[in-house]
């Protein structure tokens, strides 16, 4: 969804740095969500945001944390990224006033850490 | 935790052939949510199911969702090359976020 954008699409890094990651969003939510995904294991909600003032942990928050900056942005970071973090990381976004949690995915980042 | 399992989590089926996917709960939920993820891509919104017992269509695509609202099922009829990628169901417990499942992979051979 064009209106969920992710940067970077993709990023390659070493053990031991800190990187982030960059969601923004047009589409005027108030919920926004970090899931990463890995082959088999599906999607896993890493942190989740209702709104400015709000932070959630997710299933698997260990080794990232996240930033909500304004209603559309939110991004991750990983303080000192480690090989089993590379994965592909999405987020997306939810519009609470609408009664459902039907979520809106960004095109994805790509991670490797070597 | 609350848990979402989905079997199989690969299908190959040839043109034509039909397709299920079926998505089981841990726990009562109040949706449950289908999304479809085609290679390369990311996950798109495909239908929600709210009452116990729903049947939705669309084309042919046939989504249900179980009597006590733990289960889920998504049919496809006749395969086409275009319905290639991985579709994930998510359950909702009124908690504020989803649960996927770990998606079926359907691949289809022309």
């Amino acid at each position: 969804d064009a209106d969920v954008t992710q940067t970077p699409r993709n990023r390659i890094t070493k053990t031991g740095k800190r990187i982030m990651l960059e969601c923004s969003q047009t589409k005027g939510h108030d919920r926004m969500y970090w899931y990463r995904q890995d082959p088999g294991l599906g999607l896993q909600l890493i942190y989740y945001s209702f709104d400015v003032k709000d932070i959630n942990k997710g299933e698997i928050s260990d080794g990232y944390s996240v930033s909500r900056q304004a209603q559309a942005k939110f991004s991750l970071s990983l303080e000192s990224a480690i090989p089993n973090q590379t994965a592909l990381y999405f987020c997306a976004t939810s519009d609470a006033s609408l009664g459902t949690d039907t979520q809106y995915f960004g095109p994805g980042t790509r991670l490797t850490v070597l | 935790g609350q848990q979402v399992m989905q079997i199989p989590q690969y299908q190959h089926v040839q043109e034509g052939e039909d397709f299920t996917t079926y998505c089981n709960s841990s726990t009562t939920l109040s949706n449950i949510q289908w999304y479809k993820q085609r290679p390369g891509g990311h996950p798109v919104f495909l239908i929600q199911l709210v009452k116990s017992g729903e049947v939705k269509k669309q084309k042919r695509l046939t989504f249900q969702f179980g009597e006590a609202k733990k289960n889920s099922s998504l049919h496809i009829t006749a395969t086409q090359t275009t319905d290639v990628g991985t579709y994930f169901c998510a359950g909702d417990n009124q908690g504020g976020k989803l649960i996927f499942g770990q998606g079926t992979e359907l691949s289809v051979k022309p």
